[in-house]
């Protein structure tokens, strides 16, 4: 079946650690997300890309940074710089045209230890 | 600034009753709207989309309407379930057709 794998489920961060949360999509989709869900607000987005090789910054793109190497995959890497990195963590991909509908995984939750 | 709200608090519905959802906006002229469902630990998935020229769209049990001129969309489930409890959240396409995020409205049916 098509769709996103986020992997792990659950991250744990250590001070001063840099962790990666992986997203991997098989929907030939050409545009990928990151977006950060915190409780009681709308989902933020961290970064987006429309295409392999390119990406663009969203409202809070502090902290972060991704690659887009495959149009398969869309790491994001939550640095330490990232002072307030406990959130869940969600990627999107959609079809090229505007309007299509964004497909997600089920989401990384990322802790601070 | 652009907002979006929806209602913070829950909305609990009797079992067969209609559940009636709102998303108001300020400071947008949208070029389309799209609604989700959202379940716990889990990615939002994608219910309905409606564009600004269109006032009403239906699937199944479900209707949205958008009003531009009251800047309100609101989403109906018609005959609800215990399984149509979850999160619904609303997104507005921006002016470059970027996704902007309501909170979400949590849906609690009771049988």
């Amino acid at each position: 079946d098509g769709g996103i794998t986020q992997s792990p489920k659950y991250l744990f961060r250590k001070e001063g650690q840099n962790v990666t949360l992986s997203c991997e999509q098989n929907l030939n989709h050409d545009a990928m997300y990151w977006y950060r869900q915190d409780p009681g607000q709308g989902l933020r987005l961290i970064y987006y890309s429309q295409i392999v090789n390119d990406f663009q910054k969203g409202d809070i793109a502090e902290g972060y940074s991704v690659s887009r190497e495959k149009k398969e995959s869309f790491p994001l890497t939550v640095t330490s710089a990232q002072k307030n990195p406990t959130a869940f963590y969600l990627c999107a991909s959609k079809a090229g045209r505007d309007g299509q509908p964004q497909h997600f995984g089920d989401g990384t939750r990322l802790s601070i230890l | 600034s652009q907002k979006i709200e929806q209602n913070s608090e829950a909305l609990n519905i009797q079992e067969g009753k209609t559940a009636t959802l709102t998303c108001n906006y300020t400071n947008y002229s949208p070029a389309y709207l799209q609604w989700y469902r959202q379940d716990p630990g889990r990615g939002p998935v994608f219910l309905l989309l409606i564009r600004e020229n269109e006032k009403e769209k239906r699937k199944e049990r479900l209707k949205v309407t958008f009003d531009t001129t009251l800047k309100q969309s609101l989403f109906h489930i018609t005959a609800s379930q215990p399984a149509d409890s979850a999160t619904y959240l609303c997104a507005l396409a921006d002016s470059n057709y970027q996704l902007i995020w309501g909170a979400g409205t949590k849906l609690i049916i009771k049988p």
